[in-house]
């Protein structure tokens, strides 16, 4: 079964729209959460988060992750269209499996002029 | 310093032939990781390993997948006999492992070979 599960899967906005992505997981041992952005090849790291309730920024790009509830969100302001991209979130997880990301299926993020 | 290396970047070939795709990690990256990415599937651990040795290799398809890493710069991954359905761009990540956690978890990853198999 999924372990981590993204939405919306497909995002179409216009220049200057705010969008919220949002990540849920469900795991045991959870580690940490990572955010990538892969446009048309690798994906790039943009966010790793471990401790609840902490903003991460970078740019106009910030997340945060909720421990409690199992899930971070990814929120991108005042969206360019370089921003359109695919948005992967993954888990890390401690124990035997440390080392390992589990992905989730990405969220499409259209920006159109 | 130079990213994660692969090669080649493009391979078409024809079902049953034997095909290998090779990684170069990040100089001073312990650990490796190979991925598989389709649009049915979304982004796939294979394997990965730490310290040159394979530690999880449950994503591996099938017995036609095989990797290896015989030494901390180079690790391949090959397909024999290679099927239609092995067409996929096929990723290798690094990343230097610690206890410790923190940034030094995060993976990067190489641009990526995408394989077409005929």
């Amino acid at each position: 079964e999924d372990k981590v599960v993204q939405s919306p899967l497909s995002l179409v906005v216009h220049e200057g729209d705010t969008v919220t992505l949002n990540c849920s997981y469900e795991v045991t041992n959870f580690r940490s959460l990572l955010w990538y952005k892969q446009e048309k090849k690798a994906p790039t790291f943009l966010f790793m988060l471990t401790s609840s309730g902490i903003e991460k920024k970078s740019g106009r790009l910030s997340s945060i992750l909720d421990k409690k509830e199992l899930f971070s969100i990814l929120n991108i302001t005042a969206t360019q269209t370089g921003d359109s991209a695919v948005y992967l979130c993954a888990v890390a997880l401690r124990g035997s499996t440390l080392g390992r990301l589990y992905f989730g299926r990405g969220t499409q993020l259209t920006v159109w002029p | 310093d130079a990213g994660v290396i692969q090669s080649p970047r493009h391979e078409v070939t024809e079902m049953g032939q034997e095909v290998t795709l090779r990684c170069k990690p990040i100089s001073g990256h312990n650990s490796l990781f190979w991925y598989r990415q389709t649009m049915m599937r979304g982004l796939e651990l294979l394997i990965y390993f730490n310290n040159n040795v394979p530690i999880d290799d449950s994503g591996m398809p099938e017995d036609r997948f095989s990797a290896k890493m015989p030494n901390a710069s180079f690790s391949t991954l090959k397909i024999q006999p290679s099927e239609p359905r092995d067409s996929a761009v096929y990723f290798c990540a690094s990343r230097r492992y610690s206890l410790q956690g923190g940034r030094i978890n995060t993976q990067y990853f190489g641009p990526g070979t995408r394989l077409t198999v005929l």
